[in-house]
């Protein structure tokens, strides 16, 4: 089944531990981006990477850490994790750029607990 | 990207076409508009994408005004399953995204609520 999976899906950390989510893709997708989601505001762009080895940053990168070596896998790191990163956390995939089609596959979710 | 204006929340009758609109007078002739809904936490699930003809698939269709400024997505029997939060965004593809932020910007969208 093709499909975008996270883990872990529920997390509660303490402030200044470093934490990994993981996220991997087997639809072969070039395009891989993580998301978080808070009440009010919407989803908002984290990083992004268009292929292997590339990466670039969101709307709100700050505080966060990615990493693309394989094609399958873009892990979120969270380096120092603090209380405003409690959010629900989304990745999403997209095929080849370069299409008219922008449809993304977005996981699960995984929600995240700072205290 | 250009910005679009949805209603909060709209209510339709389970069985009904349920119609959701969306304004985007600033779009781009380069953009196309998209939809896509989340349920409850979940992550968002794409519906449909167009450029400027009407498209259908099996979950929807997409009607987009002669001048693009404005859209309709309708979903035909809606069923409880449906009630969501639908996003209307309207973006450019990603061959042509460039630099910056490259990502699918999420407003507030439509919370359909579909009634028995």
């Amino acid at each position: 089944e093709a499909q975008v999976t996270q883990n872990p899906r529920y997390l509660i950390t303490v402030t200044g531990k470093k934490l990994t989510v993981t996220c991997s893709q087997n639809m072969n997708h070039e395009y891989m981006s993580w998301y978080r989601q808070d009440p009010g505001l919407g989803l908002r762009q984290i990083y992004y990477s268009m292929n292997v080895e590339v990466t670039d940053k969101g709307d709100v990168p700050e505080g966060y850490k990615v990493s693309r070596k394989e094609k399958r896998n873009f892990p979120l790191i969270l380096e120092s994790p603090s209380p405003n990163q409690t959010s629900l956390y989304f990745c999403a995939s997209s095929p080849r750029p370069g299409t008219s089609s922008y449809e993304q596959y977005f996981g699960p979710g995984t929600r995240l607990t700072v205290t | 990207d250009a910005k679009t204006t949805q209603p909060t929340s709209m209510d339709c009758a389970e069985g009904r076409a349920a119609n959701l609109p969306c304004n985007h007078s600033t779009i781009s002739g380069n953009e196309y508009v998209y939809w896509y809904r989340q349920i409850h936490s979940q992550g968002p699930q794409y519906i449909i994408h167009g450029l400027k003809n009407n498209e259908t698939n099996e979950m929807a269709s997409l009607i987009i005004t002669e001048d693009r400024k404005s859209s309709t997505l309708i979903l035909p029997h809606a069923t409880l399953r449906d009630t969501a939060v639908y996003y209307c965004i309207v973006s450019y593809p990603l061959m042509y995204s460039g630099g910056g932020a490259d990502g699918l910007t999420f407003g507030k969208g439509t919370h359909l609520i579909i009634q028995p």
